[in-house]
């Protein structure tokens, strides 16, 4: 089973819309947790992270953990074409030094 | 501006060959890691290098060698004994490791076998 879990898509909506990205992983350990978007043939940029549990919003962008479940998700409200790219999900644990990564899921905003 | 400067962004090796990717950062970061990018398998972490003249194995780092002599440099060499090179490398960087805050990636090198 892999550290972490992440639907690949592609997930195509309409400009406007709320988009739901997810990650499951099966380390309890994992408190670290991070969004990266990677525009195609660019390298990933951090969108937001959060420690432990709870919600963090940073404009269109939430992020939300769901230790007991072990479930992370990024919302982006009133999405635009320029958010079309891949978004991955990385965490990792208080002990450890590597981070682990989603395989990433592909969204295009249709305009 | 800070940031990390990978080159060359395209490279072609022939079969046998050993390359090396070239990373260097200018963000006084002290940690410094490659990842190689598959479709379909993310990321996965080649090595890393927490310190001047220190380097650990990550998870694939067989065929892989590095080096770290100075601080802002950390290339990677992809040796003929890796039997796989196809595919999108990216070297990173973080002040810290291990890291609260998250890396800052390069643009990446795209790694094609000829």
């Amino acid at each position: 089973q892999k550290e972490v879990e992440q639907d690949p898509g592609p997930l195509s909506v309409p400009e406007g819309a709320i988009v739901s990205l997810n990650c499951t992983y099966s380390n309890s350990a994992f408190q670290y947790f991070m969004w990266y978007r990677q525009y195609s043939r660019k390298g990933p940029e951090l969108l937001m992270y959060t420690y432990s549990s709870g919600n963090k919003e940073d404009g269109r962008f939430t992020a939300q953990v769901d230790k007991s479940s072990k479930y992370i998700s990024l919302f982006i409200r009133d999405s635009q074409p320029s958010d079309s790219a891949t978004y991955l999900c990385a965490m990792r644990a208080n002990t450890g030094n590597q981070f682990y990564f989603g395989t990433g899921t592909s969204l295009t905003v249709i305009p | 501006d800070g940031g990390i400067t990978q080159s060359p962004k395209y490279l072609f090796r022939k079969e046998g060959q050993n390359v090396t990717l070239s990373c260097e950062q200018n963000l006084n970061h002290d940690a410094m890691y490659w990842y190689r990018q598959d479709p379909g398998q993310g990321l996965r972490l080649i090595y890393y290098s927490q310190i001047v003249n220190d380097f650990q194995k990550g998870d694939i780092a067989e065929g892989y060698s590095v080096s770290r002599e100075k601080k802002e440099s950390f290339p990677l060499t992809v040796t003929s004994a890796q039997k796989n090179p196809t595919a999108f490398y990216l070297c990173a960087s973080s002040l810290e490791s291990p890291t609260n805050y998250g890396y800052t990636f390069g643009s990446g090198t795209r790694l094609t076998v000829v």
